[in-house]
């Protein structure tokens, strides 16, 4: 059961514009969530992250937007570039005990940015 | 900064012999540690969490016996694939999160290691 869900397996932007990328999650114990970019046969990259007790983060072109109640969030990139196409990753994890845990991560968006 | 390693970054080894991937922050101290497996167009899965000095937490479904974990220092923790078989074969990657900030959620992940058992 995929506590974590990327339902756009691609998405293709034009250079300029902007790339949404949405990320829904079951868990209502997740209390923080993380997007990162990932290149083939490489380690994710960190990009942006926002606790539950928020609702938008912003760093630079990157913005993210948490809707508690409808357990959905989303990344927004703005102005896309062609340096950004990549697959991104959206991961949630939650607090216990000793520390937080080991992330959840979704199928992953493979975004495509057309010059 | 938040630098993580990873060696070696591809492997090739025979159906029933062992490897070991090392997993090191370079840049950072590191109490807790995790190691993630990623199959071909799939997402990445937890496999364990590893605290220096103490005996990894696995995930439910992943065999303990076969993925040994050891996490020695603060800025090394190892994973040896036992008796490897053909379906072991994906890409596993650590992450490490710096003791500094001891109620972060972020993880600083390695390049990762594909490792292919014929």
């Amino acid at each position: 059961d995929q506590q974590v869900k990327q339902n756009s397996p691609s998405l293709s932007v034009q250079e300029g514009r902007i790339s949404i990328l949405n990320c829904d999650y079951t868990n209502s114990m997740f209390d923080y969530f993380l997007w990162y970019k990932k290149y083939p046969a490489e380690g994710p990259t960190f990009l942006i992250s926002i606790s539950s007790i928020k609702d938008k983060n912003e760093d630079g072109r990157f913005t993210v937007f948490l809707n508690k109640s409808a357990k959905h969030l989303s990344l927004h990139i703005v102005p896309s570039q062609p340096g950004d196409s990549a697959v991104y990753f959206c991961a949630a994890s939650a607090y216990s005990g000793g520390g937080a845990d080991g992330l959840t991560f979704g199928k992953g968006t493979h975004l495509i940015i057309q010059p | 900064g938040a630098v993580v390693s990873q060696h070696p970054s591809w492997v090739i080894c025979k159906s029933g012999t062992s490897v070991k991937i090392e997993c090191r922050s370079l840049d950072f101290q590191a109490t807790t540690m995790f190691w993630y497996r990623q199959f071909p167009k799939q997402s990445l899965m937890l496999m364990a969490t590893s605290n220096e000095g103490s005996k990894a937490t696995y995930e439910q479904g992943v065999e303990k016996d076969k993925f040994l974990i050891n996490h020695a220092s603060l800025t090394l923790s190892t994973l040896t694939v036992t008796s490897a078989h053909p379906e072991d074969s994906s890409f596993y990657i650590c992450s490490a999160r710096d003791r500094r900030w001891a109620g972060a959620y972020e993880q600083y992940f390695g390049p990762g290691t594909r490792l292919t058992v014929t």
